[in-house]
């Protein structure tokens, strides 16, 4: 298996655009996960979805945040408008439902200017 | 006070030295216990898992839980420059190990020089 996918690896964005972050779990596994990391911060849970399902959100920083799983090979995390606060590495991960291996995906580093 | 406590480093050996990496925690109700490895510009992969207190060892890799001072430990040794990365604790109150509930110590930022 290819492992978790993301696009796109950078993004270089200006305030108040759109940004769209991508990610294709790993086959078989049935929950997904949106992490954010910064230095100051660490690896921050944002939402996780079982079996397509958004089960917890509490982690989304606000309103600007929104995810969506459409099907089980895919998951978009999107800003909107973006800050430059938002900056960051943001990692998908994947496992089995009933607990297990969490594997994470590259990232996305995503700089707001 | 954070749940999980990992001091940042960076931490940095010659090759061939023991290392010890060390988490704390406050909430007693973490009973299952993970070590993630990240490479740079590389998503955490993970190391090593353990339940509940004890040793766990794997190649020159050795977990440590004590419970009763709610601190873990990673130890390496013959430390080698592949093993230069940033080491993150997590834990989890679900004996199940899901990744749901899962907290993450910040890392330690690991430098083994040659």
């Amino acid at each position: 298996d290819a492992g978790v996918i993301q696009s796109p690896r950078h993004e270089v964005t200006e305030m108040g655009q759109e940004v769209t972050l991508r990610c294709k779990p790993i086959s078989g596994h049935n929950s997904l996960f949106w992490y954010r990391q910064t230095m100051m911060r660490g690896l921050e849970l944002l939402i996780y979805f079982n079996n397509n399902v958004p089960i917890d959100d509490s982690g989304m920083p606000e309103d600007r945040f929104s995810a969506k799983m459409p099907n089980a090979s895919f998951s978009t995390l999107k800003i909107q408008p973006s800050e430059p606060r938002d900056s960051a590495v943001y990692f998908c991960a994947s496992s089995f439902l009933d607990g297990g291996e969490l594997f994470f995906g590259e990232g996305s580093r995503l700089t707001v200017l | 006070q954070k749940e999980v406590e990992q001091d940042p480093g960076p931490l940095s050996v010659p090759e061939g030295a023991i290392v010890s990496l060390n988490c704390t925690y406050s909430n007693s109700a973490f009973q299952y216990f993970m070590w993630y490895r990240q490479y740079s510009r590389k998503g955490p992969e993970l190391l090593m898992y353990t339940y509940s207190s004890g040793n766990k060892e794997d190649g020159r890799f050795t977990a440590q839980v004590d419970k009763s001072s709610k601190y873990i430990s990673l130890f390496i040794r013959d430390s080698q420059p592949s093993d230069s990365a940033t080491y993150l604790c997590a834990m989890t109150p679900y004996s199940g190990g899901g990744a749901d509930g899962l907290t993450f110590g910040k890392g330690t930022h690991l430098i083994i020089q040659p």
